[in-house]
């Protein structure tokens, strides 16, 4: 499978725990996008991402999440404390350039806090 | 006003009908719109770029109308698997290089055998 991929697709966190969201971008893509979608919301965008640099992060709530995309390795989005109102569906994103390409979308990960 | 405004709908209609989706935006500096359909707890997936020129692809046409901040969906001769969320996706500059798609929370469409 070639396309976006995140996991886990369902993870489920006691209030207070940390949570740790993984997406690896399609092939051949360098800039990886995280968005939240609340339920019967839109999606909003986090955060904007190229190899070892957040290029845009004005999306992200400014306590307790911080994204990273290293060298090697997949994409991870973290929340740390998780409180009920995290609960949402993360979705990751990826365009081989930045600017005014069409995003691709991961099948998202469905976060549940107890 | 909201960045992205879309009619919530939901639309129901029978097969074969054609139906029409309006948005409206209201960032004049939007570079790049989009079409995306979304189906019940899936990702978004990408139906269409949308051009000043009018474009189609098949039984959808997107027109893009930037002097009234405008972007339309008509989907011909409706199937049930076109039963979506289809959301209006408008990409623009944010500053230091970089771009962001704001998503208009989609309108519902539902096709009746």
């Amino acid at each position: 499978n070639a396309g976006v991929m995140q996991n886990p697709r369902h993870l489920v966190r006691r209030r207070g725990q940390e949570a740790r969201l993984r997406c690896s971008p399609m092939k051949g893509h360098s800039h990886v996008y995280w968005y939240r979608q609340l339920p019967e919301e839109g999606l909003k965008f986090m955060v904007y991402l190229q190899k070892e640099n957040i290029i845009d992060e004005s999306g992200m709530p400014k306590e307790r999440f911080s994204a990273e995309f290293p060298k090697e390795g997949p994409s991870i989005l973290r929340i740390q404390q998780v409180v009920r109102g995290d609960s949402a569906a993360y979705f990751c994103a990826s365009s081989p350039q930045g600017g005014n390409q069409p995003q691709h979308f991961g099948d998202g990960t469905r976060l549940s806090i107890l | 006003r909201k960045e992205v405004e879309q009619d919530p709908g939901p639309f129901n209609v029978p097969e074969g009908a054609t139906v029409a989706f309006n948005c409206t935006y209201s960032n004049s500096a939007s570079q790049s719109f989009f079409w995306y359909r979304q189906d019940c707890r899936k990702e978004p997936k990408l139906l269409m770029s949308v051009y000043s020129s009018g474009n189609e692809d098949g039984r959808f046409t997107a027109q893009l109308n930037r002097a009234s901040q405008y972007i339309s969906l008509l989907i011909r001769d409706s199937k049930l698997s076109d039963s979506a969320t289809y959301l209006c996706v408008v990409n623009k500059a944010s500053g230091a290089g970089s771009y962001q798609l704001t998503f208009g929370k989609g309108t519902k469409l539902s096709v009746i055998p």
